[in-house]
């Protein structure tokens, strides 16, 4: 059963354009939606995480949205740079000290 | 502030044999999350150990095991290999109060 679906599997996206990943989830009990992203050789390394209450969080080039009735959320990046060209995964959980229900994750490059 | 460190980097290993993971958390981390990256099946939580507890254990057979020693750090030990337990073994760490899991870079860990 998979808990968090993420799509698209991979996404090739101009230097300086928007560059999406959406992702869904089921089990209405997790309660934390972080973002990890991973270069290759690397650990995921957390970018960005928001709670149910919130319908949006932005940090930087980087903005979540939550949409909490339709059980699904988003990471946006504005501007996209060849330097964000890695993996990304959507992850959910009941906390943050929770395991970890992570999507498949998404291979983004950023064309220069 | 130092990361989350794993040794070994690499390892490779033969069908039935088996092995030991080793993970120090960071400074003050008091919790410390296994997880598996395999080809295909992205990543999926196998253990979590709080305090020297086992919290937590997703859905892997009893020969993947471990414990987390008075210092924090921790060990993975699997038993009686098998080909599809190639993978990278990520640990990841977390303080106390419901703080957000960091994670090291893995143990990238093949099955001949």
């Amino acid at each position: 059963q998979q808990q968090v679906k993420q799509s698209p599997q991979s996404l090739i996206v101009q230097k300086g354009g928007i560059s999406i990943i959406n992702c869904a989830y089921e089990n209405t009990a997790f309660d934390y939606f972080p973002w990890y992203q991973q270069f290759p050789g690397k650990g995921p390394a957390l970018l960005i995480a928001i709670r149910p209450d919130v319908s949006e969080k932005k940090e930087g080039r980087f903005t979540i949205s939550f949409n909490k009735s339709a059980k699904q959320f988003s990471l946006h990046i504005m501007d996209s740079q060849p330097g964000d060209s890695a993996t990304y995964f959507c992850a959910a959980s009941k906390s943050r000290d929770d395991k970890i229900i992570f999507g498949k994750g998404t291979r983004l490059h950023i064309l220069p | 502030e130092a990361g989350v460190t794993q040794s070994p980097t690499h390892l490779i290993k033969t069908r039935g044999q088996q092995v030991t993971l080793r993970c120090s958390p960071i400074s003050g981390h008091t919790s410390v999350y296994w997880y598996q990256q395999a080809l295909g099946l992205g990543l999926q939580f196998l253990l979590w150990y709080d305090e020297g507890e086992e919290r937590n254990r997703g859905n892997f057979p009893p020969r993947f095991s471990g414990r987390q020693f008075p210092n924090y750090s921790s060990e993975l030990n699997v038993n009686a290999l098998e080909l599809e337990d190639s993978a990278l073994y990520l640990c990841a760490s977390s303080g106390v109060s419901n703080q957000p899991q960091h994670f090291g870079d893995g143990t990238r860990l093949s099955i001949l």
